[in-house]
């Protein structure tokens, strides 16, 4: 089956840049992908690697080493309001639904 | 606002009862995705709907079951519940069956806070 690590909880100061890690083993892959979670609220999708290499998205890049099984979500020129839970996800062995880690809570403080 | 539609927001019940609860998903979108989450827990995957047909199943318990009907709408049947059922309980959408066809991406509903007392 489809399993996920990440950090549970990682702080930073406000301008400062953050990065959460996520190691994954599959059987089959379809991209890694990260959303973003505030108090409870609706998950929302901020970013995708098909492939290896660096994907960026304003203030948030995203990076795949499929042969490492790796990738990580960088936060950079941190706010206040980046204060959530990070997840990282990937697909289940059909390729249909999103198997999510765990979460990773950021706490940014000024 | 993601157009996934989730009612009721907050529910109490006791032991032992049994709930629906109900997900409208986004226009046009075919597929159903329900997750719970738990307190300190990640998103868990239970079921998935196609077009009113199961197409995945995940880490759902036997007394927990869902349908998708043929507005598309879906509910998910929570009985006999525990304590340890308390959670929150998401639906999220997608066009087709793998979401997203370039990106995956899952649209979320704002969940159903399920506190079983």
């Amino acid at each position: 089956g489809q399993s996920l690590e990440q950090p549970s909880e990682v702080t930073a100061v406000e301008g400062a840049i953050v990065q959460i890690n996520c190691t994954y083993q599959t059987s089959g892959f379809y991209g890694l992908s990260w959303y973003q979670q505030h108090d409870g609220g609706a998950p929302t999708f901020l970013s995708y690697n098909g492939l290896d290499g660096l994907e960026e998205t304003g203030r948030f890049s995203s990076f795949l080493s499929r042969s490492d099984s790796y990738g990580y979500l960088l936060l950079q020129e941190l706010q206040m309001k980046d204060s959530a839970s990070y997840f990282c996800a990937v697909k289940d062995q059909a390729g249909t639904a999103l198997i999510f880690g765990k979460g990773t809570t950021l706490s940014v403080s000024s | 606002d993601s157009g996934v539609t989730q009612t009721p927001k907050h529910l109490i019940t006791a032991t032992g009862q049994r709930v629906t609860l109900r997900c409208s998903p986004r226009s046009g979108d075919l597929s159903v995705y329900w997750y719970q989450q738990s307190l300190d827990q990640g998103l868990q995957f239970l079921i998935q709907y196609y077009n009113g047909e199961e197409r995945a199943k995940g880490n759902i318990l036997e007394r927990f079951s869902a349908q998708q009907f043929p507005d598309l709408h879906s509910e998910l049947n929570l009985s006999s519940l525990e304590l340890g059922d308390s959670a929150l309980y998401f639906c999220a959408s997608s066009a087709l069956g793998g979401g997203d066809p370039n990106t995956g991406e899952l649209f979320f509903g704002e969940g159903s806070r399920l506190t079983v007392l």
